[in-house]
C-alpha cells in the first residue's frame, strides 16, 4: 500500500545549486499535484499535471519545473535554487477533476542556505 | 482568486470535551469542500468530504457542516481525545485546484 512516495525526506541546498524531487504513485490517478507549505501557512499550488503529457502551472510556479512522462511519476525540478524556496513540498494525487481520493505524500523538507 | 481562512488558529481543550472548528471561503462556487490532518513532520489526511450538494457528512466522532451560500463549513469532533491532537486543515475545491486555510492546531490536555 504505497500510495504517494516522496523523495528525499530531507535536503539542503546551497544556493544557486539544482535539484529533483521525486514524486511516484502507485493508484494509477491521472491526476497529480505538487505544493509547498511554508510555516504557518496553507499549502500553495506550484504545478499540477492532469495526465501524461500535461502540465499547468499553479498559483505560485516561478523557479520550478515539471514533467509527466509517465502516469505514475511527477519530478519537480528546482533550478538555481534561492533562500525563498525554503519550505517543505508535498506530491499529491487523485483521481478525479474534483478531487476524489486526493492522497498526499509524506513530503520533501527543503532548506536553501 | 479563492481565500480560505480558518478561525481560530490554535486551540488547546481538556480530553472530553468537544471540539469546533471554523472555516470560510469567499467564492462559493465550488465543487466541493475537504477537511485534511496533518500531524506533525507527516503528510495530510483526508477525513472529510462534502460535495456542494450536501449540507453535512460523518465519519465517526467527525461531522463536518457546508453551508456554500455563506461561504462557511464547521468540522466537529465529540468527545475529543490526545489522539486527536493535530492541525486540521479545511480545503475547498473550485477550478479543479483546492485551496487551502491555514489550518487550526489543536492541542488535546489529558
Amino acid at each position: 500500500n504505497a500510495g504517494v512516495t516522496q523523495t528525499p525526506k530531507f535536503r539542503i541546498l546551497k544556493i544557486g545549486q539544482s535539484m529533483t524531487l521525486q514524486c511516484t504513485q502507485d493508484m494509477n490517478h491521472n491526476y497529480m499535484y505538487w505544493y509547498r507549505q511554508d510555516p504557518g501557512m496553507g499549502l500553495k499550488l506550484i504545478y499540477y499535471s492532469v495526465g501524461a503529457g500535461i502540465t499547468d502551472k499553479g498559483e505560485v510556479p516561478n523557479g520550478y519545473n515539471v514533467s509527466r512522462s509517465t502516469t505514475e511519476d511527477f519530478p519537480l525540478r528546482l533550478e538555481l535554487a534561492a533562500p525563498s524556496q525554503t519550505s517543505v513540498y508535498f506530491c499529491a494525487s487523485s483521481y478525479s477533476k474534483t478531487g476524489g481520493g486526493y492522497t498526499f505524500g509524506s513530503g520533501t523538507r527543503l532548506t536553501v542556505v | 482568486k479563492q481565500e480560505v481562512t480558518q478561525i481560530p488558529a490554535a486551540l488547546s481543550v481538556p480530553e472530553g470535551e468537544n471540539l469546533v472548528l471554523n472555516c470560510s471561503f469567499t467564492d462559493s462556487a465550488i465543487y466541493n469542500l475537504q477537511w485534511f490532518r496533518q500531524d506533525p513532520g507527516k503528510g495530510l489526511t483526508s477525513l472529510l468530504l462534502i460535495q456542494s450538494s450536501q449540507r453535512e457528512q460523518t465519519s465517526g466522532r467527525l461531522n463536518a457542516s457546508l453551508d456554500k451560500s455563506s461561504g462557511r463549513s464547521t468540522l466537529y469532533i465529540a468527545a475529543s481525545q490526545p489522539g486527536d491532537s493535530a492541525t486540521y486543515l479545511c480545503a475547498v475545491m473550485s477550478d479543479y485546484k483546492l485551496s487551502f486555510g491555514a489550518g487550526t492546531t489543536v492541542t488535546v490536555r489529558a
